[in-house]
């Protein structure tokens, strides 16, 4: 079984969509948790941590379920600009990194 | 503010060539690691470094050697190249204070290896 599953899309939106990724991941163990974007041909970057309480930075919301062990990230209001993949990150004891496959969002004028 | 440096950008290699990676990092991280990104598998490591003089084995190590030089510097050679390592590789570096959580990982550039 894979640490860090999500379902690899792809998605096609139109702009000003809303659009929402899941990402299930297996130790439950797991200490620290991100969304990053990787734009085609780049290095993956931090799109943002996420929290038990959730969090919200601009038009993106990310929610952490610990006991069902699920992360999920919200795309409010899609831009063209928002169009990369989208890569759900567990961080485990012993300071090791899991990454998803990715999540590819292509946003449609 | 350079933060993750790895070289070569891109090489191609005969098979049975070696060569290495290089990777440096200037935001005082302790941890390093190497992974590798192949289509619809997602990041792999290859092999960490939790401090400087420790390395371990990763998720695929096989046919892959590193060197934690010092703090700053980790690199990553292919001793005998084989088509199957043709791919692209992140090198990566992470804090980890005493007692901290939520570190996040910051990556390099990435190098495009085709071996031919």
């Amino acid at each position: 079984r894979k640490e860090v599953e999500q379902d690899p899309g792809p998605f096609n939106v139109p702009e000003g969509a809303t659009v929402a990724f899941n990402c299930t991941y297996s130790n439950s163990a797991s200490q620290s948790f991100f969304w990053y974007r990787q734009d085609c041909r780049k290095e993956p970057k931090l799109l943002m941590s996420v929290y038990s309480s959730g969090n919200e930075d601009g038009r993106f919301t990310a929610q952490l379920n610990r006991a069902s062990q699920y992360i999920s990230l919200l795309i409010r209001d899609s831009k063209l600009s928002d169009s990369a993949t989208y890569l759900c990150v567990v961080r485990t004891t012993g300071n090791q990194f899991y990454f998803g496959t990715g999540t590819s969002l292509t946003v449609i004028p | 503010n350079a933060g993750v440096t790895q070289t070569p950008k891109f090489q191609v290699l005969k098979t049975g060539q070696s060569m290495t990676l290089q990777c440096a990092q200037d935001m005082n991280h302790n941890s390093m690691y190497w992974y590798r990104q192949d289509p619809g598998m997602g990041l792999r490591l290859i092999y960490y470094s939790a401090s400087e003089g420790t390395t371990d084995k990763g998720e695929v190590p096989n046919g892959y050697n590193v060197s934690r030089l010092n703090k700053r510097e980790f690199s990553l050679r292919l001793e005998s190249a084989a088509p199957s390592q043709t791919s692209v590789y992140f090198c990566a570096s992470t804090l980890v204070p005493r007692g901290a959580t939520g570190n996040t990982i910051y990556f390099g550039e990435g190098s495009w290896l085709t071996v031919v």
